[in-house]
């Protein structure tokens, strides 16, 4: 099956330091990428829709301006969370349809973990 | 608003006891019914889904049935394996929502050998 791909997996920053985290789809090309967060033991929230050549669509309450996407490519989405601060600390996904095979399945990266101290 | 209900976990069981993971959602529309799962150190993958009432999703020996009236997709499987230990999630998909995945909070299942 098609292969999302997340680097890093985990990260550890200092508070008030920006962090970026990749998304890419292996062997297939998508002109939307979707990014999630996970809080421990809770469920997966959507914070953005990445649309490739265009802005991001932000979900409600999701600050832009903290969370700057960027979807440069049909394979790459990043994530980037500027000025960290701790309660930024989660496990941030990714997710991709391919736009050739169109079958609707969203396929999904493996996570990144973010720690901020 | 849509939601997506869920039984927590952890889930431990024996290798080839039977499993159930319960689900149930309220949505707006008419949705489609999915379940994910992620094992260890991967992203989440398709495991089944549904699209209508009444319609049976299967794959790898689970099964998940929509049932409009009690709005539930239970997952099942008759016999499980060590190697389906992993987290279970239960999610929906609502084109009255803009086509967002909605998922649960996920059903981690442990089985010991």
């Amino acid at each position: 099956g098609a292969v999302v791909s997340q680097h890093p997996s985990w990260v550890i920053c200092k508070s008030g330091t920006s962090v970026k985290i990749e998304c890419r789809s292996l062997d297939f090309q998508a002109t939307t990428m979707f990014w999630y967060r996970q809080f421990p033991k809770q469920s997966l929230m959507l914070m953005a829709t990445s649309n490739e050549g265009s802005k991001a669509t932000y979900e409600q309450g999701v600050e832009k301006d903290k969370f700057l996407i960027n979807h440069a490519s049909l394979t790459l989405s990043t994530l980037t969370v500027t000025s960290a601060h701790p309660e930024d600390s989660s496990f941030y996904i990714c997710s991709a349809r391919d736009v050739v095979v169109n079958t609707g399945e969203l396929f999904f990266g493996e996570g990144s973990r973010l720690t901020v101290l | 608003g849509n939601s997506v209900t869920q039984m927590e976990g952890p889930v431990t069981l024996s290798e080839e006891a039977f499993l159930t993971i319960n689900c149930t959602y309220t949505a707006t529309g008419y949705p489609s019914l999915f379940w994910y799962v992620q094992y260890p150190g991967e992203g989440l993958q398709l495991l089944l889904k549904a699209t209508k009432a009444d319609d049976k999703g299967s794959n790898k020996g689970f099964e998940a049935t929509y049932r409009k009236e009690t709005t539930s997709f239970h997952l099942e499987k008759g016999s499980v394996q060590v190697s389906d230990s992993a987290v279970y999630f239960c999610a929906l998909r609502d084109a009255a929502a803009g086509n967002k995945l909605t998922f649960g909070g996920g059903t981690r299942v442990l089985v010991k050998p």
